[in-house]
């Protein structure tokens, strides 16, 4: 079963500093990987996604993320915070193609607070 | 892109009643839709793999008999909670899968529902 950890409920930074919001997952086979970003009362939407290939993934808004398959992990990471980047976020991992399972596995997500 | 519309956006009702939700895939044809629950300050749950044609694959501990799942066409899938309870209350998000873009956005999320039973 594949499983996705993210250990921190909350994560403070200052604007203009880097940010950093942590992932690891568990999954037989090559994972696919995802961050969304969820704010209140509204849905999930995409921020990044890795596959396959360079293993800095850049998505929106800034963002990007690091995959790292020996620490099996997929870390969100902004250079420069803004307030307006408060939120939740979520990491996700699904299934590889072959496994027939589509359905997205999420963590149980971290709220970015970033402080003027 | 693609854009999943969800309705309504929220939604009380009394205990008993039954509540149906409605998501839409606007400009693509999902073959695929997913019904998450999520609880305050938790994560997405999965409840359902929605497939048009066929029944619903539940995950296991939902109940397939009170979270009733319709596929009926390519672009509406809908979640009726029948004989709600207070404990049915939650944020309710479908997601779907556009082929055309998965392989660069991934799937696409509709805006939520809230459920209050009172």
């Amino acid at each position: 079963a594949q499983s996705v950890a993210q250990p921190e409920d909350q994560v403070n930074v200052a604007e203009g500093n880097p940010l950093t919001v942590k992932c690891t997952y568990s999954v037989s086979g090559n994972p696919y990987l995802f961050w969304y970003v969820q704010y209140p009362n509204r849905g999930l939407q995409f921020l990044l996604k890795y596959i396959t290939g360079d293993n800095l993934v850049k998505g929106s808004y800034g963002f990007e993320a690091e995959f790292n398959k020996s620490q099996t992990s997929f870390h969100l990471k902004k250079p420069s915070a803004l307030v307006s980047d408060s939120a939740l976020y979520f990491c996700a991992v699904r299934a590889p193609m072959d496994t027939g399972r589509r359905a997205l596995t999420f963590g149980s997500g971290t709220r970015l607070q970033v402080q003027p | 892109g693609a854009v999943v519309s969800q309705h309504p956006s929220r939604v009380i009702c009394k205990s008993g009643t039954s509540v149906k939700i409605e998501c839409r895939s606007l400009d693509f044809q999902a073959t695929t839709m997913f019904w998450y629950r999520q609880f305050p300050k938790q994560s997405l749950m999965l409840m359902a793999t929605s497939n048009e044609g066929s029944k619903a694959t539940y995950e296991q501990g939902v109940e397939k008999d009170k979270f009733l799942i319709n596929h009926a066409s390519l672009t509406l899938s809908t979640l009726t909670v029948t004989s709600a309870h207070p404990e049915d209350s939650s944020f309710y998000i479908c997601s779907a899968r556009d082929p055309r873009t998965e392989p660069v956005y991934g799937y696409t999320f509709g805006s939520g529902t809230r459920l209050t039973v009172v």
